[in-house]
């Protein structure tokens, strides 16, 4: 099993609606997560870390299941600007190196 | 604001010859980083380094070195450059290794293309 998967998508989806996409983490001793944004040809940017359940900034909530070992990503009344690639990044405590996940594709149609 | 900068935004090279890329950070962070990102493959750890003059193999090295002889600044070099390391070359820094404080903060990215 990888140590991180995330569906890559496209995700398609109309401007105003609400999409969710997961990550799922192999290593159970994950404690904490990332989600970065990507625009095209961009360096990845952090949209929101994660330490307990979950964590909401504004239109944007994760969730954390740690019995299934995923974390989702919620994008709510999405705008044109959320056009981005999202990368999921599990962390741990005594792990020096972070494992980005090959990210999820998302595109908002006006 | 971190700020992490990148020698060139674009590079284009002829194999065989030897490459450098430089990544400078301005928020005296301890860690740094350089990822190769190619489609499908995901950023991928070629190096990093915790301490001046320190550095350990990510999951890529071959092909690679790297040099740190300040705190701020952090070199990838290309020994004899190669078609296959074509790619986007981002550098990375973190304040430290573990959490809650191991976000890593990019630059902007050096899209290498050799020929």
């Amino acid at each position: 099993r990888k140590e991180v998967e995330q569906d890559p998508g496209p995700f398609n989806v109309p401007e105003g609606a609400t999409v969710a996409f997961n990550c799922t983490y192999s290593n159970s001793a994950s404690q904490s997560f990332f989600w970065y944004r990507q625009d095209c040809r961009k360096e990845p940017k952090l949209l929101m870390s994660v330490y307990s359940s979950g964590n909401e900034d504004g239109r944007f909530t994760a969730q954390l299941n740690r019995a299934s070992q995923y974390i989702s990503l919620l994008i709510r009344d999405s705008k044109l600007s959320d056009s981005a690639t999202y990368l999921c990044v599990p962390t741990n405590f005594g792990n020096e190196k972070l494992t980005f996940g090959t990210g999820t594709r998302l595109t908002i149609i006006p | 604001d971190v700020k992490v900068t990148q020698s060139s935004r674009y590079l284009v090279k002829r194999t065989g010859e030897k490459v450098f890329l430089e990544c400078v950070q301005d928020m005296d962070h301890e860690n740094m980083f350089w990822y190769r990102q190619d489609p499908g493959l995901g950023l991928r750890l070629i190096y990093f380094s915790y301490d001046v003059k320190m550095k350990e193999k990510g999951d890529i090295p071959e092909g690679y070195s790297v040099s740190r002889e300040k705190k701020e600044r952090f070199s990838l070099i290309l020994e004899s450059a190669s078609t296959n390391q074509t790619s986007m070359y981002l550098c990375a820094s973190s304040r430290s290794l573990n959490p809650p404080y191991n976000e890593q903060f990019f630059g902007p990215g050096t899209r290498l293309t050799v020929l």
